[in-house]
Order: structure tokens, then sequence, then C-alpha cells
């Protein structure tokens, strides 16, 4: 089983802040893709970076890949209260036809 | 935009019952994965299906679970004679590739939460 750690687990900050969500991991992933879940709702697919040192941007949101593609950041600049939810980040394995997700990052974001 | 629904939303169930959770995957993607997602833990893998078999399980799916795409558009989860621990958000998925491949992107349904009584 490969294994996606996220840090930190909770995170609660105010209105205007950025932030970053780390997701770490001891196995190489093919791909990797962030997810945010609402209350309820299946995770909705945010981006997937594949090659190592990747950057993405959405928005205010930027998705770094690792250069070893072992880990994965995503930084939100100016923190509105709707980005608030559990960012999930999800590993393609080189191994298995399946994704893994991390533990999970709940965010709130105070107005 | 296609999307993956999953019927019903909201299953309740006495320990013991079979349960049948059904999903449309999106038409055009050729696998489709089952996750279960218990209470504020993590989404877990249960199942991927490909070209009409099981293309692996975790050790979760064990010989209570089944899947089966009984027809062209829907794929289903069995859960034979449940058990309090299987309540959990049940979530479908599909993909135009695996996630061997790179770039592979899953698409989830909204989830049937079942709840064991």
């Amino acid at each position: 089983t490969q294994l996606l750690e996220q840090s930190p687990q909770f995170l609660s900050i105010q209105e205007g802040e950025n932030l970053t969500v780390y997701c770490n991991s001891s196995s190489v992933f093919s791909s990797l893709q962030w997810y945010r879940q609402e209350p309820g709702e299946g995770p909705v697919l945010l981006v997937t970076v594949v090659t190592g040192g990747e950057v993405k941007k959405l928005k205010r949101l930027t998705f770094q890949f690792g250069d070893a593609r072992k880990d994965s950041s995503l930084h939100i600049t100016a923190a509105q209260p709707g980005d608030t939810g559990l960012y999930l980040c999800a590993g393609g394995g080189t191994g298995a036809n399946n994704l893994f997700f991390g533990t999970g990052t709940r965010l709130t974001v105070i107005p | 935009e296609p999307e993956v629904t999953q019927t019903p939303s909201h299953q309740v169930t006495q320990m013991g019952q079979e349960v049948i959770l059904r999903c449309v995957p999106i038409s055009n993607h050729l696998y489709f994965y089952w996750y279960r997602q218990i209470l504020g833990q993590k989404v877990e893998f249960l199942v991927s299906f490909y070209n009409n078999e099981i293309s692996e399980k975790s050790e979760i799916f064990d010989d209570q679970f089944s899947v089966e795409r009984p027809d062209g558009s829907n794929f289903t989860l069995k859960i034979r004679s449940t058990k309090l621990e299987d309540s959990a958000m049940y979530f479908c998925a599909s993909s135009s590739q695996g996630a061997r491949r790179m770039n592979t992107e899953a698409f989830f349904g909204q989830g049937t939460r079942l709840t064991v009584v």
C-alpha cells in the first residue's frame, strides 16, 4: 500500500491569509491529483500534476509536484471563505491501477 | 458536463441484510472504481474494474463484496450480510484510462451514504 500523508490535518485561518498544504510519501507516483471535498459530496478534481517539478496555477491556487514525484504542495493565496473544505491529494501508483488518497487537510477560512 | 451519478443518495439497512449500490459512470470511460469513506476518515480504495472484470482490489474488499456491470451503463457494488462497520459513504468513480497511466483523472459521484442499524 502506498501511503500519502498530508499536513496539517486541520487548518483554520482568517480571510486574506496565505496557506500551504503538504502531501508527502515515500513512494513514487506516476501522477498526483488534488481534490476538494465538500461535506456529504464526492471529491472534485482540482488539478493533476505529472512531471517532477511541475507547477500548475488555478487562479489563487498553486500546485507543485516534487522533483522526485514523491510529494506535492498546494498553496492558496488570499484565502476566501469559499475555499473552506477538505483538500485531498491522491496518487496514481506506478504499479497499481487505482488512486491512493492522502489523509486530507480540513481547511476553514474565517470571514 | 458529463458526470458520475450514484443512487440512492442515502440507504439505511438492517444488519445482516444485503444492499446494492448503483452507479452510472461517464459514458466513454473504461475504468470504474469504488471507494469508501467512513465518517471523519480518509477515502479508502475498494476495487477497480476494467474490461468486465476486477482489475485490483484492496484487503477491505473481501467475500462480502462484489461488483458487477450488468449492462452497458450501470456499475454496482453489492454488500452481502451488512455489518455495523460497513456504515460509510461509498463513492463510485470512473476514468478514461487506468491510474497506472500518467495524467489519469478520476471523476467521482456524489456518493451513497450507507447506514447499517
